[in-house]
């Protein structure tokens, strides 16, 4: 079984400037997905970045990046420049990849980390 | 194109009733999973549905239950409501290949059991 870990329950930080959130996930899988999904406050949640573990590169979407280190099974994310909309809970997910590479429907979340931007 | 739609997005049962919600996904997507969602447990996986089988399912009671149409349009049941399930309910949708794992929410259908 996959566990999903987020330490941080809360974090927050000032317009403009970045911010880091960690995740780590156990699993004996070599091949499977990493995600970090948004959920902005009574509004649905949608997916900010993606990794395949198969990849070696860091996923980068725009003012979102990972650090995904396969070997420690860590997979943070970094906002850059944080806007107000940013505010949200952020969670780490994790889904196997199966076999012929199709998944079937089933992300392990993290906790979930509330990230709040002052301006 | 339309989104994950998801009815009702709000309703109030009492302890020993019955609950059926509707999920419509992503137009093309044939892929439908459920997740309950809580203070306390966070984010858990119920069951996934792709050509009306069901492929996946989570660790949950069988007083959960679901169901998957032809046209992919999905349902999920709870019998016997217990207080603790009271919770926001998730459906997402996926694309038939699934290569990328990406999966598309709605917007949740809020259960409260009295």
């Amino acid at each position: 079984a996959q566990t999903v870990t987020q330490s941080q329950p809360e974090m927050s930080v000032q317009e403009a400037e970045t911010v880091t959130l960690s995740c780590t996930y156990d699993t004996s899988e070599n091949n499977y997905y990493l995600f970090w999904y948004k959920q902005p406050p009574s509004r649905q949640m949608i997916l900010v970045i993606r990794q395949e573990a198969y990849k070696q590169q860091n996923a980068t979407e725009n003012r979102f990046s990972v650090n995904f280190q396969k070997a420690a099974k860590s997979f943070s994310l970094k906002i850059s420049d944080s806007q107000l909309g940013d505010t949200a809970m952020y969670f780490c997910a994790f889904m196997k990849q199966a076999a012929g590479g199709t998944s079937y429907g089933k992300l392990t979340f993290g906790q979930g980390t509330i990230l709040t931007v002052h301006p | 194109k339309a989104g994950v739609t998801q009815t009702p997005r709000y309703l109030i049962k009492t302890r020993g009733q019955q609950v059926t919600l509707s999920c419509s996904p992503i137009s093309g997507h044939r892929s439908v999973s459920w997740y309950q969602q809580t203070p306390g447990q966070g984010l858990q996986f119920l069951f996934e549905y792709f050509s009306e089988t069901q492929r996946n399912k989570g660790n949950f009671p069988g007083r959960f239950s679901g169901r998957q149409f032809s046209n992919s349009r999905s349902e999920m049941n709870v019998s016997t409501l217990e207080l603790g399930d009271s919770a926001l309910y998730l459906c997402a949708s996926s694309s038939t290949s699934g290569t990328t794992g990406e999966l598309f929410f709605g917007e949740g259908s809020r259960l409260t059991v009295l």
